[in-house]
């Protein structure tokens, strides 16, 4: 079976621009959360969706939003990049909303320049 | 005050020791406890859950939960080259988000 998936990999960006990261869950899983991870430090939580719906958000600003799809799969945007933005971009998936076992993707290394 | 705190290393240990790792925390509402191992610009690993208080072995690994004294550990018997990573720890009081440490880096050396 396919776990997390994530794409892109690796990307570089420019300040101000916009960036789209993508996630596939573990079949069967229907909850997304989002991470970023800073160089260093352990991951931060960004936001959490079930059913399509968001069911928490950390500490982070407007620029970044989220969604997920009917087949659970889910997106990240992140508007204005500031060069703190750079980060490794971590997906993990359960099985349900308060399921208390998560598991991450390889994640999406982004760079800001 | 951070949520969880946990000393970042690193740690260097003769291969077939005995490892410990250790996390404190200072939410009293944490009640889903977990380790991760993440390699090099890799995706963490899920190795340990625990729920609320006790022990829980897994071959060489076993994790520690003191919520009297908000302290979790997880001890690494027999250590191999292989483990050499950072390994951290993660904790909720909801289930849905984690909060997590900042990581301990681990080499074991052959």
């Amino acid at each position: 079976d396919a776990g997390v998936t994530q794409s892109p990999t690796h990307l570089i960006k420019t300040r101000g621009q916009h960036v789209t990261l993508r996630c596939s869950p573990i079949s069967g899983h229907k909850s997304v959360s989002w991470y970023q991870q800073v160089l260093g430090q352990g991951p931060q939580f960004i936001f959490q969706y079930y059913e399509k719906e968001e069911r928490g958000r950390g500490n982070f600003p407007d620029r970044f939003s989220a969604r997920q799809f009917p087949n659970y799969s889910s997106e990240l945007n992140v508007n204005a990049l500031l060069l703190g933005d750079s980060a490794l971009y971590l997906c993990a998936s359960s099985q349900g909303q308060d399921r208390n076992t998560i598991y991450f993707g390889e994640g999406s290394w982004l760079t800001v320049v | 005050q951070k949520e969880v705190e946990q000393d970042p290393g690193p740690l260097s240990v003769p291969e077939g020791a005995i490892v410990s790792l250790n996390c404190t925390y200072s939410n009293s509402a944490f009640q889903y406890f977990m380790w991760y191992r993440q390699y090099s610009r890799k995706g963490p690993e899920l190795l340990m859950y625990t729920y609320s208080s006790g022990n829980k072995e897994d071959g060489r690994f076993t994790a520690q939960v003191d919520k009297s004294s908000k302290y979790i550990s997880l001890f690494i018997r027999d250590s191999q080259p292989s483990d050499s990573a950072t390994y951290l720890c993660a904790m909720s009081n909801t289930g849905n988000q984690f909060y997590f440490g900042t990581g301990t880096s681990l080499t074991v050396i052959p």
